[in-house]
């Protein structure tokens, strides 16, 4: 079985700009959480999804947003990017919202 | 407010066992989680544990939980330097969050 999939790998993006993340969770799985890695805050959660709706929300500024689609596949996206939102972004997929969470590679994200 | 905690760093030889130690905050939690990063990677799920059980093992781990003091272990039995990685202990709180904690960076020696 295929795991959970991450597009792209690595992006460089400059202020101001906005990004879209890609998340392919493993075949079956309806529940997609999205998360930020960076050495001075550790890993810190973004958001799930489940069967399309947001089930949690992490303490994130609406600058960072998501969506799933009815494929269970899901998109995270970030406006206006700042310095510090230079971070592994790191997607998890699991059966249900209580179930232990399968992470991708995760996608590397530079802001310049 | 949901919490977890780690030690940093720690150092073993190979061969030696390794023991990794976490405290959370929420005593709602219902499942307990160990992950394993390398690097450049994500993080790979190592082994789980239920709040209602003590023990679990799992070949070469084995997991500790005392519920009363709200703390878990993980437990490496002779280690190899393939398990020099980033350790990870996470706690599902009551609102279904997975809060993590700073990870544990795991140097194994020849």
């Amino acid at each position: 079985k295929a795991g959970v999939t991450q597009t792209p790998r690595y992006l460089i993006k400059t202020r101001g700009q906005q990004v879209t993340l890609s998340c392919s969770p493993i075949s079956g799985h309806r529940s997609v959480s999205w998360y930020q890695q960076t050495p001075g805050q550790g890993l810190q959660f973004l958001f799930e999804y489940f069967s399309e709706t947001q089930r949690n929300k992490g303490n994130f500024p609406g600058r960072f947003s998501g969506r799933q689609f009815s494929n269970s596949r899901s998109e995270m996206n970030v406006s206006t990017l700042e310095l510090g939102d230079s971070a592994l972004y790191l997607c998890a997929s699991s059966l249900g919202t209580s179930n232990e969470q399968f992470f991708g590679p995760g996608t590397r994200l530079t802001v310049l | 407010g949901e919490d977890v905690e780690q030690s940093l760093f720690l150092s073993v030889r190979e061969g030696d066992s390794s023991v990794i130690n976490c405290t959370y905050t929420d005593s709602s939690s219902t499942y307990l989680y160990w992950y394993k990063q390398e690097p450049g990677a994500g993080l790979q799920l190592l082994t789980y544990i239920f709040s209602n059980m003590d023990m679990k093992q799992d070949q070469r781990l084995t997991v500790l939980l005392n519920k009363k003091d709200k703390h878990l272990s993980l437990r490496i039995a002779d280690t190899q330097t393939g398990d020099s990685a980033i350790y990870f202990c996470a706690a599902r709180s009551n609102t279904g969050k997975l809060i993590f904690g700073q990870g544990t960076t795991l140097q194994v020696k020849p």
